[in-house]
C-alpha cells in the first residue's frame, strides 16, 4: 500500500509569491492533517480536513490556508510568503477522525524563502 | 493548551544498551499515546502507540508503558541499534481536538557503535 505522497519535495520562492502544496493521503483514508516543522517552533498542527471541510486549525495566520478535495486528496496554501515560514511542510493522514485513530505521515515538503 | 515536555532532549548510548525516553502531557483528556521515529530527511514515522485503557505495550524490541495518573508514558527501546539512531518524538492526543497532535520537542538518540 501506498504511503502518504507529498509534492513537490523541494520549492523555493521568494518574499511576497505565494505557494501551493499538495498531498495525497494512503488510500482509503479520508482525513487529511498538516503540520509545520522548524528547528526553533518544532512540529506544529496547521489544519485537518474531513470530507472536504476544515474541522480543526491551529494557531497560524489567514495566509495560510487549505482545501481538500472528493478523493481526499488536500493541498495547502500560503500566500505573501515571508522568511519565516520557511520550513518542512507534513501531511499526515488517518482512517477517520476517531481521536484513536493513528496518523500516518508523508516525508514533506521542504520550502525556502529567500 | 496541551504542554507535552520530552526528557532527555538527547540521548547516547552504546549499541545493544537500552534507551528510555519520557513524555509528560498536561492534558488530562488526553487518550491517546503513540510515538515517532524521524531519519534525516524523512516524515516522522509511527513506531508505537497506546492507548489509555492499557498500561504497556510492546512490539519486539520497543515499548511503551503508561502512567495515566502520572500524566507520562515512556518509550523503550532494548538491545539498540545503530539504525535506531534518529529523533524520536511524543504526541499525545485527546478526545477534544480530534486529529491534532501536540509533539513534544524530540529527543535525539545516537547509537555508538
Amino acid at each position: 500500500k501506498a504511503g502518504v505522497t507529498q509534492t513537490p519535495r523541494y520549492l523555493i520562492k521568494t518574499r511576497g509569491q505565494q505557494v501551493t502544496l499538495s498531498c495525497s493521503p494512503i488510500s482509503g483514508h479520508r482525513s487529511v492533517s498538516w503540520y509545520q516543522q522548524t528547528p526553533g517552533q518544532g512540529l506544529q498542527f496547521l489544519f485537518e480536513y474531513f470530507s472536504e471541510t476544515q474541522r480543526n486549525k491551529g494557531n497560524f495566520p489567514g495566509r495560510f490556508s487549505g482545501r481538500q478535495f472528493s478523493n481526499s486528496r488536500s493541498e495547502m496554501n500560503v500566500s505573501t510568503l515571508e522568511l519565516g515560514d520557511s520550513a518542512l511542510y507534513l501531511c499526515a493522514s488517518s482512517l477517520d477522525t476517531g481521536w484513536e485513530q493513528p496518523q500516518h505521515f508523508g516525508d514533506g515538503t521542504r520550502l525556502s524563502i529567500l | 493548551g496541551e504542554n507535552v515536555e520530552q526528557h532527555p532532549s538527547t540521548l547516547s548510548v552504546q549499541e545493544g544498551d537500552s534507551a528510555v525516553i519520557k513524555c509528560t502531557y498536561s492534558d488530562s483528556a488526553s487518550n491517546y499515546f503513540p510515538w515517532y521515529k524521524q531519519e534525516l530527511g524523512k516524515g516522522p514515522q509511527l513506531i508505537i502507540d497506546i492507548r489509555s485503557n492499557v498500561g504497556e505495550k510492546k512490539d519486539q524490541r520497543i515499548a511503551v508503558t503508561l502512567n495515566k495518573t502520572a500524566k507520562h508514558f515512556s518509550l523503550h527501546i532494548t538491545e539498540t541499534q545503530p539504525e535506531d539512531s534518529a529523533v524520536y518524538f511524543c504526541a499525545p492526543k485527546g478526545v477534544q481536538g480530534a486529529q491534532k497532535l501536540v509533539f513534544g520537542q524530540g529527543t535525539r538518540l545516537t547509537i555508538n557503535p
